[in-house]
């Protein structure tokens, strides 16, 4: 089975910028996940959603990101406007739900703000 | 609220020589407990998970690790290093009481000598 594609592998920009992440989980996987992982720690769950609904979202800094899932398929994740601290690792993974589930992970966006 | 902790933020051993990594958990029910694989500029990959059936578990690349419920403990062991293992590990805990959210432990990265 094809795995969780995100897009770009990488990416720089400078402070107060804006930026996108794009996330296309595996076919069936109702569950998605986007994580931030800094370097040197372990991944930090940014939000979670069941089809196109919002599970957890209480890690997410509101004021300047924001994600969704439209169609419960494909999810993008926005940063506006970017600080420094925002440098790290996005990872996004899916899966088919519930605790015993694995997560699927992608090869993560590696974000870096100057 | 669920917790993990990973002793050691670095680990090296010999090749051939035992692996053991350490993770300690904390959670309000009976947890569904994970180890993860992150190879450098990779997404991470499922080694095992306990998922309340046997308590030792055994996983890809013969990794192996028992859930020991009254040391809330579920460490990672391997007979014999080999280079290939060289990585970072992280131990997850899923909450089935928070919408089965996945939370990471910091990670322990394994150096292998030859």
């Amino acid at each position: 089975e094809a795995g969780v594609a995100q897009s770009p592998r990488y990416k720089i920009i400078e402070k107060r910028q804006s930026v996108a992440f794009w996330c296309n989980p595996i076919s069936g996987h109702a569950t998605l996940y986007w994580y931030q992982q800094i370097l040197g720690q372990g991944p930090k769950l940014l939000i979670q959603f069941q089809n196109n609904g919002v599970v957890d979202d209480s890690q997410l800094p509101k004021d300047r990101f924001s994600a969704e899932r439209l169609k419960g398929v494909d999810s993008t994740l926005k940063i506006q406007p970017a600080k420094l601290e925002d440098s790290a690792v996005y990872l996004c993974a899916s899966s088919l739900g519930g605790g015993r589930s694995p997560l699927h992970f992608g090869n993560g966006t590696r974000l870096t703000v100057t | 609220a669920q917790s993990v902790t990973q002793l050691g933020s670095h680990v090296s051993v010999s090749e051939g020589a035992l692996v053991l990594l350490r993770c300690n958990y904390s959670s309000s029910v009976p947890p569904y407990l994970f180890w993860y694989v992150q190879y450098p500029n990779q997404g991470l990959q499922l080694l095992l998970k306990y998922t309340s059936a046997a308590t030792l578990v055994k996983g890809i690349n013969g990794f192996e690790a028992e859930f020991k419920k009254s040391e809330t403990s579920f460490h990672l062991t391997k007979p014999s290093a080999h280079m290939s293992d060289a990585a970072e590990y992280f131990c997850a805990v899923s909450d089935q009481a928070a919408g089965n959210k996945l939370t990471f432990g910091g990670g322990t990265r394994v150096l292998v000598k030859p």
